[in-house]
């Protein structure tokens, strides 16, 4: 069965600081992984998918197969980066729906 | 850009009543999807629905459950008989296509069993 850990609940960094948002999978297959951001009393929101390969806010994420990772990192957080993230997994194998990690909650502090 | 839309963003309801939550997917898009997030905990596939039918389901989607597309539009989630534990957010999706393309959400309908 399909899984994605988050380990890490709440990141709190400084404005101006580099922040990396860690995502694990577990999938028999090929997986298309995904960042979701949810700003306050917002609905959640395609960030990036891995199959693009770009650059959103000034967020990347690389896909490594050989560690099931795809680690969500920003090299200056800004304020407005204050959202509630969540690492998503989809894929033939999967249905093509989608499967979440817990979310980790980014506080950037001025 | 066009939205997925979902009415109504709360709904109280009493124990053993049916509850109805609805949904306007993208207009261009053929694949949708119900996930629901009870309070602290992860986002959960609830089910996906093609071609007028349903694709997968969850463990969680039992015989209380249903969905419809009764029109053109409108892709709903019916709960027969509510239990305390479905209360919730409820989320609907929509996807051009499937195979991991990015699905679209609107923005939650919260749902209180009393």
């Amino acid at each position: 069965a399909q899984r994605v850990t988050q380990p890490e609940k709440l990141l709190s960094v400084f404005k101006g600081a580099p922040v990396e948002l860690k995502c694990n999978y577990s999938y028999s297959g090929s997986p298309e992984l995904f960042w979701y951001v949810q700003y306050s009393r917002q609905r959640l929101q395609l960030l990036l998918r891995h199959i693009s390969r770009e650059s959103i806010k000034g967020f990347t994420a690389d896909l490594n197969k050989g560690e099931t990772s795809f680690h969500l990192k920003k090299p200056f957080a800004q304020e407005e980066d204050s959202a509630m993230y969540y690492c998503a997994l989809s894929g033939r194998a999967a249905g093509n729906k989608l499967t979440f990690g817990g979310g980790t909650r980014v506080l950037v502090k001025p | 850009e066009p939205e997925v839309t979902q009415t109504p963003s709360h709904q109280v309801t009493q124990m053993g009543q049916e509850v109805i939550l609805r949904c306007v997917p993208i207009s261009n898009h053929l694949y949708f999807y119900w996930y629901r997030q009870i309070l602290g905990q992860k986002v959960e596939f609830l089910v996906s629905f093609y071609n007028n039918e349903i694709s997968e389901k969850s463990e969680i989607f039992d015989d209380q459950f249903s969905v419809e597309r009764p029109d053109g539009s409108n892709f709903t989630l019916k709960i027969r008989s509510t239990k305390l534990e479905d209360s919730a957010m409820y989320f609907c999706a929509s996807g051009r296509k499937g195979d991991g393309q990015p699905q679209h959400f609107g923005d939650g309908t919260r749902l209180s069993i009393l």
